[in-house]
């Protein structure tokens, strides 16, 4: 079964620096896409950065990028400049080519002190 | 703006009464999700439609059940809501539109209290 892990149920950041939060999981799969989402309080979940599994290059979404280590299994995602809309719940989430399920992380709670 | 709508944001229900959370799309995906979160844990997947294909997760209790009449709407139906099932409710969408590439779209979900 596939699993993801993050491994910091709570972080928090000063206003403008730069955080990273660490995501894992395990799979036996090759064609797969890994995802990060945030999820403010009582607001809606929305996609943070995209990775195929294919693609060596790290995406980068404006201040948000991650670094895909897939012989690791690993997939962490760093916040630079660091705003107080950044505060959320963030989730990682895992997806096989081809199949329909996405499976979440249990999420880490950022906090950004200003 | 293309999107997901669940209605209601909030519902109250008693205990054992059955309930009916609904979910729009216009974003024409062909796949329908419900997931179930609890406080501060993960979302855990209930049940999704591939177009008319119905696909429950094994775990999913029987208690909970869902209809998809046409593409933009769907229904999760809990016959006899317990205690353990008050959460948060959110329906998704998955597609490709050039914008969401496989992912996932969200609904703000809806947050159930039994009572």
């Amino acid at each position: 079964a596939q699993t993801v892990t993050q491994s910091q149920p709570e972080m928090s950041v000063q206003e403008a620096e730069t955080v990273t939060l660490s995501c894992t999981y395990d799979t036996s799969e090759s064609d797969y896409y890994l995802f990060w989402y945030k999820q403010p309080p009582s607001r809606q979940m929305i996609l943070v950065i995209r990775q195929e599994a294919y693609k060596q290059q790290n995406a980068t979404e404006n201040r948000f990028s991650v670094n895909f280590q897939k012989a690791a299994k690993s997939f962490s995602l760093k916040i630079s400049d660091s705003q107080l809309g950044d505060a959320a719940m963030y989730f990682c989430a895992y997806r096989i080519f081809g199949n329909e399920k996405l499976t979440f992380g249990t999420g880490t709670r950022l906090t950004i002190i200003p | 703006d293309a999107m997901v709508i669940q209605n209601p944001r909030y519902q109250v229900t008693q205990f054992g009464k059955p309930v009916t959370l609904s979910c729009s799309q216009t974003l024409n995906h062909n796949v329908m999700y419900w997931y179930q979160q609890k406080s501060s844990q993960a979302p855990k997947l209930l049940f999704h439609y591939y177009d008319k294909d119905f696909n429950n997760e094994a775990d999913t209790p029987d208690n909970f059940q869902s209809r998809r009449p046409n593409t933009s709407f769907c229904f999760l139906d809990i016959r006899s809501p317990g205690l353990g099932d008050a959460a948060m409710y959110l329906c998704a969408t998955s597609g490709f539109d050039g914008k969401t590439n496989y992912g996932y779209t969200f609904g703000s979900g809806t947050r159930l209290t039994v009572v």
